[in-house]
């Protein structure tokens, strides 16, 4: 069974660093790309980018270029989204997703909340 | 960058009935890379349809897509009571700038 796992909810400050994790099972992970997608609270769904993880190649969404990193390890199946300075307005749901285009997997979202 | 525009923004329907969404293109989505999704309170979204009219894994026949260009359609034949969610349309022609509809609400009148 496809699975990804993602970790589980953070609280911040504005300013701290976060690294959140999406974990893949059930499949080969490095045949797929990963994505990233943003939902604030009552809002749509917004793409921030991908990774391939089998050479950790990326692309960015022009709105989260430069905001975001994504990583990964393929050693443990592993993506990563992460952010060196929160700021408030990064509070949101974040999910993980399998493909490079459409998305036929999900992780079960990841709450991050940026608060002082 | 394409921007998808769904409508209507909210649908009332009552089970049994069928339901008709919207999602219309800025410009042409090449290949009729247009996928759907629907998305319940407190879940993930779940992937109904992929390449504006091929159904995914699992999801009932009820579901159709059609569509091409700049307009796209997603029809649910009978209305079940577990079909009512919030479903957005999604573009991957434009490549690596993939853009997602605003959604549309389907709730039960």
């Amino acid at each position: 069974e496809v699975q990804l796992v993602q970790s589980g909810a953070e609280v911040k400050k504005p300013g701290e660093s976060l690294r959140i994790s999406c974990k893949g099972s059930g499949y080969s992970f490095t045949s797929y790309w990963i994505s990233w997608v943003r939902q604030m609270p009552g809002k749509g769904l917004e793409w921030m980018g991908r990774i391939d993880p089998s050479d950790s190649y990326t692309n960015y969404s022009p709105s989260f270029q430069g905001h975001v990193t994504i990583s990964a390890d393929k050693s443990i199946s592993t993506a990563y989204l992460q952010w060196s300075s929160l700021k408030a307005s990064d509070t949101a749901m974040y999910y993980c997703a399998r493909g490079d285009d459409r998305f036929d997997y999900w992780g079960q979202g990841t709450l991050v909340t940026v608060s002082s | 960058e394409i921007v998808l525009t769904q409508s209507p923004g909210t649908l009332s329907l009552s089970p049994g009935e069928r339901a008709t969404l919207s999602c219309r293109a800025s410009q042409s989505v090449s290949s009729s890379y247009l996928a759907w999704y629907q998305q319940k309170p407190g879940q993930a979204p779940r992937l109904l349809i992929y390449g504006a009219s091929s159904r995914a894994t699992g999801i009932p026949d009820r579901f159709s897509g059609s569509g091409s260009g700049t307009d796209f359609t997603l029809t649910i034949s009978r209305l079940e009571p577990e079909d009512f969610a919030v479903y957005y349309c999604q573009q991957y022609g434009s490549s690596p700038a993939i853009t997602f509809g605003q959604g549309t609400r389907l709730e039960i009148k």
